[in-house]
Order: structure tokens, then sequence, then C-alpha cells
């Protein structure tokens, strides 16, 4: 099982930003899929979900109406797209899989991390 | 929403020790708690889902109990790997976590 996250990077508020997460080793369709964020020296705070077909998505809700996921089962692939991007957005954004298949449940398996920087 | 408090916020023990993290539900989440393991510039790792079920390959001196708004994480014999900082979970409703709480060496 392997997740590669991509597309962070300094961003200004206000922007909008388009995370990727590459899923490899697993059957991704058949999986609940996460955002989890954490800022410099802080702890993890969950940002979305994803069910495996796409048919119902979550978000907590400081992020309500500025993210978006998705999901595109052929490219076995996640996305998470930004925007009015605030500084307290600033953080390192992983993405993560469900321990069950088609199943709200913890993540056992976490990308290395991409870091979002909101400065102008 | 449901709010999770970890304590204590920091833990300083020895090599050897038995040590117990305790988290907190503001309200009941029946046995929906998990525990992570992280360590400085790396993913989180799972430890327990279900409040008392032990992930694959994690060591059995890691264990988990609880159930409605109070649970514990204990280890029973910290090795030096242990260091790290420890977050419980909530998934009762979305998802919560702790503020974590960093296990120190003494």
């Amino acid at each position: 099982v392997q997740l590669v996250e991509s597309g962070g990077g300094l961003v200004q508020p206000g922007g909008s930003l388009r995370l990727s997460c590459a899923a490899s080793g697993f059957t991704f369709s058949s999986y609940w899929m996460s955002w989890v964020r954490q800022a410099p020296g802080k702890g993890l705070e969950w940002v979305a979900n994803i069910k495996e077909d796409g048919s119902e998505k979550y978000y907590v809700d400081s992020v309500k109406g500025r993210f978006t996921i998705s999901r595109d089962n052929a490219k076995n692939s996640l996305y998470l797209q930004m925007n009015s991007l605030r500084a307290e957005d600033t953080a390192v954004y992983y993405c993560a899989r469900a321990r069950m298949t088609s199943s709200w449940a913890p993540a056992d398996y976490w990308g290395q991390g991409t870091l979002v920087t909101v400065s102008s | 929403d449901i709010q999770m408090t970890q304590s204590p916020s920091t833990l300083s023990a020895s090599v050897g020790d038995r040590v117990t993290i305790t988290c907190r539900a503001s309200q009941s989440i029946n046995t929906w708690l998990a525990w992570y393991q992280q360590k400085p510039g790396k993913a989180p790792n799972l430890l327990i889902y279900r409040a008392s079920s032990l992930e694959s390959g994690v060591p059995s001196r890691f264990s988990g109990s609880g159930s409605g708004t109070e649970f514990t994480l204990t280890i029973s014999s910290l090795q030096p790997d242990d260091f790290a900082t420890y977050y419980c979970q909530q998934y009762n409703t979305y998802y919560t976590f702790g503020q974590g709480t960093k296990l120190e060496i003494k």
C-alpha cells in the first residue's frame, strides 16, 4: 500500500491550490479516504472524508464551502481542491485510507504529507 | 461537535515504566475510538481501534480500554522506540482528534 501526496506549495491568502494523492497497492475503489492536516508544531485535524464511490462527503466546519474532496477511482487518485485559502490553513496535509473496506473507520495507511503554506 | 481531551499533555517516563494516557469525549462515543503514535516528521501510525483492538503488527505492550466517554492507552513497559506523541481519535461522528500527549524521556 502506498499513498503519495503532491500539489502543496506557497500560496497567497485568498488563493487556491489542488492537492492530489496517488494510491497504489490496494483496491482504491473499495475504501473511504480522508484528508487530515497538521499545522506546524500542532496536533492533527481531520479535514474531509469521501466514501468509496464518491457519493458521500464530509468536512470539518472550518473548511466547509471552501474545500472540496473528490476522487477518481479509474485513476486511483484522491483530490482536495482548496479555495479562499487563509493563513490558518497552513499545514502538512496527509491523505489516509480507512482500515476496512466500505467502512467509516480509523486510518491505517497514510501518505508522507504535502506542505501547504498560505502567506503573502 | 464531539470534543476530545487528552491528559496529560506531556508525560516524562523512563524505559521500562508502565504509562497510561487518558482521553475523554464530550459525549458518548461507545467504543468508536482509536489511538495513534506519531514521531517527528512522520505520518501517524495506528495502534488501537475500537477502543481496545490492537492493530496488526503493533507490539502487545500497547493496550487500550474504555467505553462511553473515558478511555485509556497503556504501555506496559516503555521501550526506547515508544517516545513519541500519542493522539486519540473518535470516529463515532465524523472524526475528532485529541490534542496529543508527548511522551518524553525522563
